[in-house]
């Protein structure tokens, strides 16, 4: 199985900043990567598939790039309502469908 | 617009059958784009996807739970259906029905039931 690895874990940054998060796979996956945001209670939803197309209706301020084993996510203006658990999902090595371990952003 | 609801039995014994249903409305689940899936979430954990199926019938299964799973679909009711046998308190989850978009380069799950938690517990 594709072991999809995300960094860091747990962030806490302020409304306004920038963030990055990482994920590596345990092999290449080409760009067959997605994003997805969870909030408390919440079904995840998609933010971005093929590692760099945002889906629609999200908002411009998320962005992903990579391909091959790393991949990031950047939020470039954080927003209250960004305030989540992000995760990757890779669909090239099939199945299974594997999730990163997800990164949980909190306010600082 | 695209709704899927869980149900089933919030309870389960350890040793028994788990198994839930997914309804699907707003659209036709013999889409041809489109496979269905079952991802479950420990409480605090992440994702796991459980597996999927096509219109057809034609599944797929993580390995890790593959001789318990069995996913069946139902295109008269728009319906399809997990069983997972042979429960433990492991299988304890929140579990989400979803849809895949295999129109695109990466299939990706776009919509989502709300999950339903199921506890397994004597």
């Amino acid at each position: 199985d594709i072991q999809m690895t995300q960094s860091p874990s747990s962030l806490s940054a302020s409304v306004g900043d920038r963030v990055t998060i990482t994920c590596r796979a345990s092999q290449s996956i080409s760009s067959y990567l997605n994003w997805y945001q969870q909030k408390p209670g919440k079904a995840p939803k998609v933010l971005i598939y093929a590692a760099s197309n945002l889906q629609s209706g999200v908002p411009s301020r998320f962005s992903g790039s990579g391909s091959g084993t790393d991949f990031t996510l950047t939020i470039s203006s954080l927003q209250p309502e960004d305030f989540a658990t992000y995760y990757c999902q890779q669909s090239y090595h099939t199945p299974p469908y594997t999730f990163g371990q997800g990164t949980k952003l909190e306010i600082k | 617009q695209l709704q899927l609801q869980e149900s089933g039995p919030g309870l389960v014994k350890p040793s028994e059958t788990l198994s839930l249903t997914c309804t699907v409305s707003g659209g036709s689940i013999s889409s041809t784009s489109n496979y269905w899936g079952w991802i479950r979430q420990p409480p605090g954990k992440g994702l796991e996807w459980i597996g999927s199926i096509y219109y057809s019938g034609s599944t797929s299964y993580n390995p890790s739970l593959k001789s318990r799973v069995t996913i069946s679909v139902d295109t008269s009711k728009n319906q399809f259906s997990l069983k997972l046998s042979s429960v433990t308190a492991a299988d304890t989850a929140v579990y989400y029905c979803a849809r895949i978009d295999g129109s695109g380069w990466s299939p990706a799950f776009d919509y989502w039931g709300q999950g339903t938690l199921v506890t397994v517990s004597s």
